[in-house]
């Protein structure tokens, strides 16, 4: 278990929908890190905040969005989903010396 | 740019062999830190090791051991006396010390192992 929390484990949604995944870190742990994995593309950053702010962009669409609020979880907004947004959206959360910790992972299906 | 490269896309191997997953990696920092994470089919990825440019040493834990080469710019992973619970995708990954990204982890595609009975 990494202590970082994902919510839901498994989402079935249409085309045109919006979706989102919601993320709790570790405890202590300020900044939160938004990973994609799809069959074609692999891993792939999003998206990091830090201590509620937006730190560094990845390959992230203009249909997504992402937000850290005060306490620290995280929410990734998928927005207008199309097919191939089906994907396993991970959070990692990152410890003080660095170290990025997953959670188990937000599968998404859309139909 | 940073890359990973992992080319063996599939290994089947039969329980007790070992099995080496190779890595190359690219990147232009001086101070960089390699990673391997396990992801069984269960779908969660597992912290194996981190390995920092500047330590070259290679490192064994139990079954487990790393070969970091700089000069090949290769952090391969070998699984001594495989277990059918070692199958899973493994990924390399790589992270610099480059702008604002810095926590941010560059995979390889993965490599799948399959370890028979």
């Amino acid at each position: 278990d990494s202590g970082v929390t994902q919510t839901p484990k498994h989402l079935i949604t249409a085309t045109g929908q919006r979706v989102t995944l919601r993320c709790s870190p570790r405890s202590g742990d300020l900044s939160v890190y938004w990973y994609q994995q799809s069959l074609d593309q692999g891993l792939q950053f999003l998206i990091q905040y830090y201590n509620g702010e937006e730190r560094a962009k990845g390959n992230i669409l203009e249909r997504f969005s992402a937000q850290q609020f005060p306490d620290l979880h995280s929410e990734l907004n998928l927005s207008s989903l199309e097919l191939g947004d089906s994907a396993l959206y991970f959070c990692a959360s990152q410890s003080r010396d660095g170290e990025l910790f997953f959670g188990e992972g937000s599968r998404l299906t859309v139909l | 740019a940073q890359k990973v490269t992992q080319a063996q896309t599939e290994i089947s191997v039969v329980e007790k062999e070992d099995v080496t997953l190779d890595c190359v990696y690219e990147t232009r920092d001086t101070t960089y830190y390699l990673f391997w994470y396990k992801q069984p089919p269960s779908g969660e990825l597992v912290f194996l090791i981190r390995r920092n440019s500047f330590d070259e040493q290679n490192e064994i834990s139990g079954r487990y051991s790393w070969n970091f080469q700089k000069s090949t710019s290769s952090f391969n992973f070998t699984i001594t006396a495989s277990q059918v619970v070692d199958s899973a995708v493994y990924f390399c990954a790589l992270r610099g010390n480059y702008g604002g990204s810095q926590g941010n982890l560059i995979f390889g595609k993965g490599t799948k192992l399959s370890v028979k009975p």
